[in-house]
């Protein structure tokens, strides 16, 4: 059974870079695309991006030139970056894996979830 | 950018039946998932593709679409089942996934 697990600092100081890695057990990183999710305490579900094993990569707008997501296929993780992050970026952290393309259908759901990290910005 | 409109919040005696709605500009022409989540764990896939259930879904939680509304029912209601729900689609137009302003569903 396929598990996901993030981690990374908790506390972040403002205008810093967060650094987050989820780390995939019971199935390769190759055989699906990867999103991480965001949500502020008290708020709704929030998409930051998604990655495929195969190179492209897509991200919210909102979030453009601060975010980046990338694979390391050795230790079947996906990491996430954020620079200059503000309070604005406190929140609980999830990793999700998206099924793709499945005979010849292309799936938008995301399928399995990680139980999130909690990531607080502040001085 | 596309908006999906939830109501905050569902109330509903066990054994009655839940319907929470998912509202965006002709949804009809998308697919929408909808998540299951509670406090402290993981998000659920409940429902994907407008209807479909993941494996070990329950039969009572079903999806459908018409017009511009998406709509998630839970019936014969169970404790367990109160959680925050988000209905979710991709927005092709702009590359983007969308999800619901959520639902919270408080079971009586």
């Amino acid at each position: 059974q396929v598990q996901l697990q993030e981690s990374g600092p908790r506390l972040v100081t403002p205008s810093e870079t967060l650094s987050l890695t989820c780390t995939v057990s019971g199935d390769s990183i190759y055989n699906y695309y990867w999103s991480w999710v965001r949500q502020p305490a008290g708020r709704g579900l929030e998409w930051v991006g998604r990655i495929f094993p195969g190179g492209r990569i897509d991200y919210n707008p909102s979030l453009t030139g601060r975010v980046l997501m990338s694979v390391d296929t050795s230790k079947n993780q996906v990491s996430l970056t954020l620079t200059s992050v503000t309070a604005a970026d406190s929140a609980v952290y999830y990793c999700a894996r998206g099924r793709g393309l499945v005979d010849s259908v292309f799936y938008y759901d995301m399928d399995v979830w990680g139980r999130g990290t909690t990531v607080t910005v502040s001085s | 950018s596309y908006v999906l409109t939830q109501p905050p919040s569902v109330s509903v005696a066990p054994g009655q039946t839940a319907s929470i709605s998912c509202g965006g500009n002709n949804i009809g022409s998308k697919t929408v998932h909808w998540y299951q989540h509670k406090p402290g764990q993981a998000p659920v896939l409940v429902v994907h593709d407008d209807y479909d259930r993941p494996s070990g879904i329950p039969e009572r939680f079903s999806g459908s679409t018409s017009g511009n509304t998406a709509t998630l029912t839970i019936s014969r209601v169970e404790a367990g089942d109160e959680a925050d729900y988000y209905c979710q689609v991709w927005d092709g137009g702009s590359d983007v996934y969308v999800f619901g302003t959520g639902t919270k569903v408080t079971v009586l």
